[in-house]
């Protein structure tokens, strides 16, 4: 069974600092990998996702995920936060050919500190 | 197009009363979803259909029907409502379900439905 893990539910850093989010999944076959913002009182959005192209995926906003198979890590980062980053992130994993079932990690609330 | 709509946005049930959830999509697309958005659990898939006339369980489906009559309608119903189905519920689609190429295609999200049952 696919399952995804995301380290620490909580980030806080700094303006200007380095975002680095950490998933890792389980999946039996190849997947597909996304991650997902979600900005309060609202729904997610696609930040990014790879599907089995470039091992390095770029993003919207600046974010940008590698996928690295032999560490089974799809870890999300952005080199300088932006107090408009804060929002809480979602990784979430899908089988090739059922692309549209995504499972989803407990997610991760990023802080921005001034 | 207004994308995934959801309705309503908040709603306070007593236990044991029924309601239903309302998602419509205006995208044409074939697949829909419902998921359950958990503190700390992230969000878990309850059912999904991948066309109309179509529906599967998924992760966590005791406790909800859904029915697929038309491709832009896919309502969650609660037959009997229940403290532990407290949550936020979200709706959400995508074009094509049986695409094995999923470059172009990502999940529309509706802007969620919080319910409270006491």
């Amino acid at each position: 069974a696919q399952s995804v893990t995301q380290l620490g539910s909580h980030v806080s850093v700094s303006e200007g600092a380095l975002v680095l989010l950490r998933c890792n999944y389980s999946s039996s076959v190849p997947p597909y990998l996304f991650w997902y913002v979600q900005y309060p009182n609202q729904g997610l959005q696609l930040l990014l996702k790879y599907t089995s192209a470039a091992t390095l995926v770029k993003g919207i906003n600046g974010f940008e995920a590698e996928f690295k198979k032999s560490e089974t890590s799809f870890h999300l980062t952005k080199p300088s936060a932006h107090m408009s980053d804060a929002a809480e992130y979602f990784c979430a994993v899908s089988e090739m050919d059922s692309s549209y079932k995504l499972i989803f990690g407990s997610g991760t609330r990023l802080l921005v500190r001034p | 197009n207004a994308g995934v709509t959801q309705t309503p946005k908040f709603q306070v049930l007593k236990t044991g009363q029924s309601m239903t959830l309302q998602c419509a999509q205006d995208m044409n697309h074939e697949y829909m979803s419902w998921y359950r958005q958990d503190p700390g659990m992230g969000l878990r898939l309850i059912h999904y259909s991948v066309g109309a006339g179509i529906t599967d369980q998924g992760e966590v489906p005791n406790g909800y029907n859904v029915s697929r009559s038309t491709t832009e309608d896919f309502p969650l119903r609660l037959l009997s409502a229940a403290p532990s189905q407290t949550s936020v519920y979200f709706c959400a689609s995508s074009q094509d379900s049986r695409k094995r190429d999923a470059t172009n295609e990502k999940l529309f999200f509706g802007s969620g439905t919080q319910l409270s049952v006491l």
